[in-house]
């Protein structure tokens, strides 16, 4: 069964440093993708990444970056020089095969940012 | 480039009425989805559209909820009767054919009293 697992229900940052948000997933399928989403307080979800299983190259997208480990079945998430801003609800979602099946999601993690 | 438009943004009712929500997505999105997020947890998935045709509705409550996707573009997700623990934000989300990264619209928050 396919799953996505977000163990930390909280984080707490000081602006400008880094954060790691964890995510670990299960599926048997060896075509995957998987994203990131951030949902402020307002409650859009909003898209900020995504790597695909084959892709050889960890995705970057701005202050975002996402850590792939195959082997390890993880796809964290690192914000750099966070930002006030940043301060949401982060959730970890996968879609397996990529062939416009649903995305699957974590629980989520709370990051709050500091000044 | 308008964003997934979703109607009503808020909705309070009482146990056992009905209630309808609404969903635009993005022009040109074919598949559309319906997610429920209670609070506290993350979006799941109630059912998928591909153009007009269902993909998947295993785990819409069909008892209760129906959803209908006329001429291949907007939505309606409708509750009749609802329930106490119908009460969560409704989100609709689009993407394009193949499908990658969805677009969520705003959401419906859901109170059931």
């Amino acid at each position: 069964a396919q799953k996505i697992t977000q163990t930390q229900p909280g984080m707490f940052v000081q602006e400008k440093e880094a954060v790691t948000l964890d995510c670990t997933y299960d599926t048997s399928d060896p075509s995957y993708g998987l994203f990131w989403y951030k949902q402020p307080s307002s409650g859009e979800m909003i898209f900020l990444i995504y790597q695909g299983s084959y892709d050889q190259q960890n995705a970057t997208e701005g202050r975002y970056s996402l850590n792939f480990q195959k082997a390890r079945k993880s796809a964290n998430l690192v914000i750099s020089a966070s930002q006030l801003g940043d301060s949401a609800m982060y959730f970890c979602a996968m879609r397996v095969n990529q062939a416009g099946t649903a995305l699957i999601f974590g629980k989520g993690t709370t990051l709050s940012v500091s000044s | 480039e308008a964003g997934v438009a979703q109607s009503p943004r808020y909705k309070i009712i009482e146990k056992r009425q009905s209630v309808a929500f609404w969903c635009n997505p993005i022009s040109g999105h074919a598949t559309l989805y319906w997610y429920q997020q209670i609070l506290g947890q993350g979006p799941k998935l109630l059912i998928q559209f591909q153009n007009n045709g269902v993909v998947d509705d295993s785990q819409l409550p069909k008892d209760r909820f129906s959803a209908e996707r006329l001429k291949g573009v907007d939505s309606t997700l409708k509750i009749q009767p609802a329930k106490l623990e119908d009460s969560a934000v409704y989100l609709c989300a689009s993407s394009p054919p193949p499908g990658l990264a969805a677009f969520f619209g705003p959401g419906t928050r859901l109170t059931v009293l």
